[in-house]
């Protein structure tokens, strides 16, 4: 089955710099990758994918995040950090097609502070 | 469009008691998940709906976990004599096809405390 690892539980950044989460996964295919937020009392919501087409992906709130084979990661990567972004940061890999569905497996999590 | 709604947004409920779970995805949605977020084992898959084909059940702890899905849309997650293990914050998903690239998109989940 696929994993993901997410480096470091907690990242603490400061506003206005930059924000890096890391992923890696273990796949011995071309997996889908995904990266969710979830703030407080919340469900996730989706900051991006990769689906094999182009390597760097741009989502949402000025987040993007790098898909490299060679180095199976795929961090999350965003210029400036705002206090809104602080939140749990989860990426997840469809879990494809070794299971020939499409649940998530998510990592563990990422929470990320934004101090002002 | 309205997104996922679950309910209750929190449930309390004493060891040994059964509980049910609702999920109403985003209409015209054919596949449907449930996953468990806890402290200990983070988010975990537990059952995956897709149209009228059985259901992926295979994500399921124990027997004691079981869910429907009626007339393609709405789904209840029943866990029957509870234990404290199971608590945990219960989270449902919908898609438009259910393939490997489509987006899911959760609803805000249902937190369930075992006493």
């Amino acid at each position: 089955a696929q994993s993901v690892t997410q480096l470091g539980s907690h990242v603490s950044v400061s506003e206005g710099a930059l924000v890096l989460l890391r992923c890696n996964y273990s796949s011995s295919v071309p997996p889908y990758l995904f990266w969710y937020v979830q703030y407080p009392n919340q469900g996730l919501q989706l900051l991006l994918k990769y689906t094999s087409a182009a390597t760097l992906v741009k989502g949402i709130n000025g987040f993007e995040a790098e898909f490299k084979k060679s180095e199976t990661s795929f961090h999350l990567t965003k210029p400036s950090a705002h206090m809104s972004d602080a939140a749990e940061y989860f990426c997840a890999v469809s879990d494809f097609p070794s299971r020939g569905n499409t649940p998530l497996v998510f990592g563990k999590g990422t929470r990320l502070s934004v101090i002002a | 469009g309205a997104g996922v709604s679950q309910s209750p947004s929190n449930k309390v409920t004493e060891k040994g008691k059964d509980v049910e779970l609702r999920c109403d995805p985003i209409s015209g949605h054919t596949a449907l998940y449930w996953y468990r977020q806890s402290l200990g084992q983070g988010l975990e898959f537990l059952i995956y709906f897709q149209g009228n084909s059985a259901p992926d059940k295979s994500g399921l702890p124990s027997d004691r976990f079981s869910a429907e899905r009626t007339g393609g849309s709405v789904s209840t997650l029943t866990i029957q004599r509870t234990q404290q293990e199971d608590s945990a914050v219960y989270l449902c998903a919908s898609s438009s096809a259910g393939t490997s690239t489509d987006t899911q998109y959760f609803g805000p989940g249902t937190r369930l405390t075992v006493l």
